[in-house]
């Protein structure tokens, strides 16, 4: 089992470039989000989604978007990356039923120049 | 405001030690208590927590909730080198339980 696959594991953009944080998962859950890691900062929630077609925003969604056409993916684009945005990306699944935590990827470490 | 604080925001202890780690929170809508380890990469799962008084148990690490005192603690005994790593807390929220708020974790260091 594969889990939570984020790719790519480090990226540097320049101000005003966009592109896509790529996530797949092969545990058929329905259950996938997006959380950004800050130094001070903890975890904090960008997108989510409980289900192929449904995605919501979280507690910082300015400046992504994202998209979930199928169960398996749910990337994660970033439309003009800004400093702000540099940090490090988290993408986690689960299973409906509320006794169970979210697997994580391995994440992406994103610097923005 | 929902906030969950996590203390001490970091700790060094000698292998062999024991240690306690804090979680409060104040969050609307509670729906369970979370313990994630977290060393070079992703978060891994370690407990979750729903009932008040029951001890979730997994070899030297242990953990309880204490939802009256919103708070909850992470017993580590007999600390190894293997334990360093951030711990997260996260508190489910909302009706589906679906999203969490972390706190900013601790750093724990076991020195040889």
């Amino acid at each position: 089992n594969a889990g939570v696959t984020q790719t790519p594991k480090f990226q540097v953009l320049k101000t005003g470039q966009s592109m896509t944080l790529q996530c797949a998962q092969d545990m058929n859950h329905e259950y996938m989000s997006w959380y950004r890691q800050d130094p001070g900062m903890g975890l904090r929630l960008i997108h989510y989604s409980v289900g192929a077609g449904i995605t919501d925003q979280g507690e910082v969604p300015n400046g992504y978007n994202v998209s979930r056409s199928t169960t398996e993916d749910f990337p994660l684009r970033l439309l003009s990356a800004a400093p702000s945005q540099t940090s490090v990306y988290f993408c986690a699944s689960r299973t409906t039923g509320e006794l169970y935590g979210y697997t994580f990827g391995s994440g992406t470490r994103l610097t923005v120049v | 405001e929902d906030k969950v604080v996590q203390s001490p925001l970091s700790l060094v202890v000698h292998e062999g030690d024991t240690v306690t780690l804090n979680c409060s929170y104040e969050v609307t809508n509670f729906r369970s208590l979370l313990w994630y380890k977290q060393e070079k990469k992703a978060p891994t799962f370690l407990f979750m927590l729903t009932s008040s008084g029951i001890e979730k148990k997994s070899g030297r690490l242990s953990s309880i909730l204490d939802k009256k005192e919103l708070f909850s603690i992470l017993n580590i005994t007999a600390t190894q080198t293997g334990d360093s790593a951030i711990y997260l807390c996260a508190v489910a929220y909302l009706l589906t339980g679906n999203q969490f708020y972390f706190g900013t974790g601790t750093s724990l260091t076991v020195i040889p």
